[in-house]
């Protein structure tokens, strides 16, 4: 069984500084993708960034950075230069590379940036 | 291209009745997946398809629970005899295999409130 843990329920930072959130998971597999998904108060699920786990490289989308630790399971986010519009739940969520590719997800963080 | 349509975006019901929640995915994604997400949780995958045929289901769709696929278009979820504790967020999300895309498309979610 595939698992995601985030520690984290709620964090606030002020605006234009960096936040680091935080997700462990635990899988089986060798194979297998980590997403950060967020989901603002309009409710849509927006994908932030993807992880393929064979790849050390650590994946970045502009103002999005993660830190990926294979070894030690961890898959956290950094959001640079935070904006008021990245106020939102912000989910990690796991993928497996063999038979179905279901998403399984964390609990979520919400993150309020504060003007 | 909309992007994952869903209908209703809210439904509050009598406990007892049925209801029936539809979804169109982005016309070029293969599979369809169902999650349902209750307040200060993380999605929770119920069920998902690869075109028409329903690959995988989780324990928590009960036998109250049924959703097809025709034609391997649109999707539809339905509820028989409604409890309170299906009152949740269902959300469905589609993507493809066929570009080996791993982006999986949210759509906004139907609300149903359980009265």
């Amino acid at each position: 069984a595939q698992t995601v843990t985030q520690s984290q329920p709620e964090m606030s930072v002020q605006e234009a500084e960096t936040v680091t959130l935080s997700c462990t998971y635990d899988t089986s597999e060798n194979n297998y993708y980590l997403f950060w998904y967020k989901q603002p108060p309009s409710r849509q699920m927006i994908l932030v960034i993807r992880q393929e786990a064979y790849k050390q490289q650590n994946a970045t989308e502009n103002r999005f950075s993660v830190n990926f630790q294979k070894a030690a399971k961890s898959f956290s986010l950094k959001i640079s230069d935070s904006q008021l519009g990245d106020t939102a739940m912000y989910f990690c969520a796991l993928a497996s590379n063999f038979g179905n590719e279901k998403l399984t997800f964390g609990t979520g963080t919400r993150l309020t940036i504060i003007p | 291209d909309t992007g994952v349509s869903q209908d209703p975006r809210h439904k509050i019901t009598k406990r007892g009745q049925n209801v029936t929640f539809r979804c169109d995915p982005i016309s070029e994604h293969n599979r369809l997946y169902w999650y349902r997400q209750t307040l200060g949780q993380g999605p929770e995958f119920l069920t998902y398809f690869q075109n028409e045929a329903q690959l995988e289901k989780s324990r928590l769709l009960s036998d109250r629970f049924s959703a097809e696929r025709p034609k391997g278009s649109f999707s539809t979820l339905e509820i028989q005899r409604t409890e309170q504790g299906d009152s949740a967020m269902y959300l469905c999300a589609s993507s493809s295999r066929l570009t080996g895309d791993y982006g999986y498309t949210f759509g906004s979610g139907t609300r149903l409130t359980v009265v």
